[in-house]
């Protein structure tokens, strides 16, 4: 067990809709990363915040936002979902104060299924 | 081309075997390379972290960086049914800055076999 706790483990949701991911980090942990996983796409860094706030941004789609709350947990936001945003997001936390997420542990995932 | 490009496998060896993982990546300002470990419905555990051209040894698995030709290698030793699972790898420009977010391959399947 990582210490990392996602909420849902599983969601099914209509094209269209929205869906909110939850994620506790370890405790200690002032970084959280989310990251969604596909088939096609692989492992891909959506977003990292740091302590509330938002330090770094990769992939994430204008449809997609995120926020860290003072208590350090943080959610994705889905909106307008579409087919292909089927995937396994996952969220990750670490202790560093730096950007850099080598040492981030995983927690295990949100499979998000649009249909 | 993509940035991480990995074998896409799956790969099935018998127990005991020495199993080579092997990635290449397209952009020479990648500085740290890692190795994560996923087993199915689970998220990924870091395995080996190095830094730059050389190797890395942790038990039976040993980290290779050749910069210069801009690929990496996970060798396995001894390889254990428990080691079946998913392994990524993955690198950064830097650990600090906007630059620090993690390029992940698309992971390769081993299966080791009893």
């Amino acid at each position: 067990d990582s210490g990392v706790t996602q909420t849902p483990k599983h969601l099914i949701t209509a094209t269209g809709q929205r869906v909110t991911l939850r994620c506790s980090p370890r405790s200690g942990d002032l970084s959280v990363y989310w990251y969604q996983q596909s088939l096609d796409q692989g492992l891909q860094f959506l977003i990292h915040y740091y302590n509330g706030e938002e330090r770094a941004k990769g992939n994430i789609l204008e449809r997609f936002s995120a926020q860290q709350f003072p208590d350090l947990h943080s959610e994705l936001n889905l909106s307008s979902l579409e087919l292909g945003d089927s995937a396994l997001y996952f969220c990750a936390s670490s202790v560093e104060a730096q950007v850099a997420n080598t040492e981030a542990f995983f927690g295990q995932g949100t499979r998000l299924t649009v249909v | 081309q993509k940035e991480v490009e990995q074998d896409p496998g799956p790969l099935s060896v018998p127990e005991g075997a020495i199993v080579s993982l092997n990635c290449t990546y397209s952009n020479s300002a990648f500085q740290y390379f890692m190795w994560y470990r996923q087993y199915s419905r689970k998220g990924p555990e870091l395995l080996m972290y190095t830094y730059s051209s050389g190797n890395k040894e942790d038990g039976r698995f040993t980290a290779q960086v050749d910069k210069s030709s801009k690929y990496i290698s996970l060798f396995i030793r001894d390889s254990q049914p428990s080691d079946s699972a998913t392994y990524l790898c993955a690198m950064i420009f830097s650990r600090n800055g906007a630059n620090s977010k993690l390029t992940f391959g698309k992971g390769i399947t081993l299966s080791v076999r009893p």
